[in-house]
């Protein structure tokens, strides 16, 4: 099956600061979503991403499909924000309706 | 709209009980999940439903495991007899076909001691 990195595993954050993490993906696929795990443990949509560009508020996410990655952008990080991030792709060939979750970057803003 | 939802948000049972974790998907949606969150092993999805028909049932872990969907406006995954390594947050997730993102509900944070 499609398999689903994410990078860097851990990050801490001064509040204010910005920064990048990266889905890398092995195959192609009809659907990649970025979602944010809350301290309390929700999973809250933050895009549907399978190609292009996306923003929404201090967030934003490019996916290039031809080279079977994706980025998710943070700005101006408030403590809000902390949480673990997962990367989550449906694959488009063997793994269809499959939905491969990475492993996530435990995300900590500190004030 | 109302969003996916879960019941009972949190379970805490004796191993050996019978459990039995309770989902609503979005009103239309044709498609249910649903995923087991575990410090070892991660999000895994476990079984999806198209049309309240089981599809995939390959993620499911063992005979002790079931799921079942009656009707469009309701699943249940039931674990019996539970034992202490099924301990896990599920969630259940729901889609509309044709369009490929996902819905999660909040999850039930699942005890067996």
């Amino acid at each position: 099956g499609i398999q689903v990195e994410q990078s860097p595993p851990d990050l801490i954050l001064q509040e204010g600061a910005n920064s990048t993490l990266r889905c890398n993906f092995s195959d192609s696929v009809n659907n990649l979503q970025w979602f944010h795990q809350n301290p309390w443990g929700q999973l809250i949509n933050l895009f549907y991403i399978p190609s292009g560009t996306k923003q929404n508020g201090r967030l934003s996410a490019t996916t290039v499909a031809t080279e079977r990655y994706s980025l998710l952008y943070i700005s101006s990080s408030q403590t809000t924000d902390s949480g673990v991030y997962f990367c989550a792709v449906d694959g488009a060939t063997d793994s269809w309706g499959k939905f491969q979750f990475g492993a996530g970057t435990q995300v900590v803003v500190t004030p | 709209d109302a969003g996916v939802i879960q019941s009972p948000r949190h379970e805490v049972t004796e191993m050996g009980q019978e459990v039995t974790l309770r989902c609503k998907p979005i009103s239309g949606h044709d498609y249910l999940f649903w995923y087991r969150q575990t410090m070892m092993r991660g999000l895994e999805l476990l079984i999806y439903f198209n049309n309240n028909v089981p599809i995939d049932d390959s993620g499911m872990p063992e005979d002790r495991f079931s799921a079942k969907m009656p009707n469009a406006s309701f699943s249940t995954l039931k674990i019996q007899p539970s034992e202490p390594r099924d301990s896990a947050v599920y969630f259940c997730a729901s889609k509309l076909a044709g369009v490929w993102e996902q819905f999660f509900g909040p999850g039930t944070r699942l005890t067996v001691l």
